[in-house]
């Protein structure tokens, strides 16, 4: 079974300070690409960063990146420096090329 | 168009009533999602279309939910006779192919309240 798991419902950071949301996922692929994705209360997801997983260096996007551990099937997101619109649910997925499989997600928010 | 667009952005309907909900993917974008996200749930994947290929229907919670894609572009997503475990926020996303690199790109959603 394919299932992806974020065990933290609710995190909060300081503003400024830094903050990791963690992530395991379950697939008999070798070969998917992973993916981190913020819904702030708008509820327009977008795009945080993605992972391809066949490769070994952790991907990073500005303040954000990644901590890819294969062999332990994590994937988690450090946000660094964090900002007040960074408040938001944050769904960890992977996409195996027939379907896409999210986590049930962190809320997170930023306190000033 | 410039992103992903849904319609409407409210349903508000009484149970028993049929819904229409709308998805404009990206222009270009061959594959496209539906997804329902229920209050503090994450994303339950409900059908996906890729080009002229059949869909996987293989998430529609039952034979109420159906979805149609005309021209490979526009998407509508049917549920009949509503009941109130439909209330949710149904997100739409299109990406380029089905290929697993690529990203999905999200509509804002239609929220469902059925009463």
């Amino acid at each position: 079974a394919q299932t992806v798991t974020q065990s933290q419902p609710e995190m909060s950071v300081q503003e400024a300070e830094t903050v990791t949301l963690s992530c395991t996922y379950d697939t008999s692929e070798s070969n998917y690409y992973l993916f981190w994705y913020k819904q702030p209360p708008s509820r327009q997801m977008i795009l945080v960063i993605r992972q391809e997983a066949y490769k070994q260096q952790n991907a990073t996007e500005n303040r954000f990146s990644v901590n890819f551990q294969k062999a332990a099937k994590s994937f988690s997101l450090k946000i660094s420096d964090s900002q007040l619109g960074d408040t938001a649910m944050y769904f960890c997925a992977f996409n195996t090329g027939n379907q896409f499989y999210f986590g049930t997600g962190t809320s997170l928010t930023v306190i000033p | 168009g410039a992103g992903v667009s849904q319609s409407p952005s409210n349903k508000v309907t009484e149970k028993g009533k049929d819904v229409e909900l709308r998805c404009d993917p990206i222009s270009g974008h061959t594959a496209l999602y539906w997804y329902r996200q229920s209050l503090g749930q994450g994303l339950e994947f409900l059908i996906y279309f890729q080009g002229n290929s059949a869909p996987d229907k293989s998430g529609l919670p039952s034979d109420r939910f159906s979805a149609e894609r005309t021209g490979g572009s526009v998407s509508t997503l049917t549920i009949q006779r509503t009941q109130q475990e439909d209330s949710a926020v149904y997100l739409c996303a299109s990406s380029q192919g089905q290929v697993k690199q690529e990203t999905q790109y999200f509509g804002p959603g239609t929220r469902l309240l059925v009463l």
